[in-house]
């Protein structure tokens, strides 16, 4: 079946960039999400990218995508501690009601 | 806002229990899902439904089943609760096409078996 990779845990400073790598396995892909989910709470949704875009920046974030290789990644200028949370990727086809998720990835914000 | 609520934050059953966990949704998405979440795991479908009285088994379903009579609310039931289902347990619906929206989910419940 297809699948999503990405590491569990990441660890910056305070002020410095945050990124996180997503690897995915569907050549079908049509959406990626990048979904945070606080201590203690559900996931909200972050940002999306098309699989027709190869670069999305909302604010702080920027997500790049390259097709070609299957990886995606969210960029988090300026890691502030309110971003501390785990990061999930998520990937469909868009006549595919399901997603398929990466494990998470952890960020850890060093003061 | 689309809105996801589950009936309970925390939940603390004893070994053999049934257990009754509620999700709402209140925006006429389809499709909803049951999660369970435990570190290092991730997210693993436990059962999913993608209409009224429509149900699916995910990678997960065993001790667990679903029920989904009305289209806004998916319940999830442990039918004889053990120290293993100890999680968090979260729930999402979907439009029939993801597009720019992807899932909502609720808050989730952790749940503890005892």
């Amino acid at each position: 079946g297809e699948d999503v990779e990405q590491s569990l845990f990441l660890s910056v400073r305070e002020g410095d960039s945050s990124v996180i790598n997503c690897t995915y396995t569907d050549s079908s892909s049509t959406y990626l999400y990048w979904y945070k989910q606080e201590p203690g709470a559900g996931l909200q949704l972050l940002t999306y990218i098309f699989s027709n875009m190869d670069m999305k920046q909302d604010q702080r974030l920027t997500v790049l995508l390259n097709k070609k290789d299957k990886h995606l990644s969210l960029r988090i200028a300026d890691t502030q501690t309110g971003d501390s949370a785990i990061y999930f990727c998520a990937e469909t086809e868009d006549s595919n009601y399901q997603l398929i998720w990466g494990a998470g990835t952890k960020l850890i914000i060093k003061p | 806002d689309v809105k996801v609520t589950q009936s309970s934050r925390y939940l603390v059953k004893r070994t053999g229990e049934k257990v009754f966990l509620e999700c709402v949704q209140d925006m006429d998405h389809e499709n909803m899902f049951w999660y369970r979440q435990d570190p290092g795991l991730g997210l693993r479908l436990i059962y999913f439904s993608y209409d009224v009285k429509m149900k699916e088994k995910g990678d997960i379903p065993e001790g667990y089943s679903v029920s989904r009579e009305k289209k806004e609310r998916f319940s999830l039931i442990l039918e004889s609760a053990s120290t293993n289902q100890t999680s968090m347990y979260l729930c999402a619906s979907s439009d029939t096409g993801l597009g720019d929206y992807g899932y909502t989910f609720g808050s989730g419940t952790r749940l503890t078996v005892v």
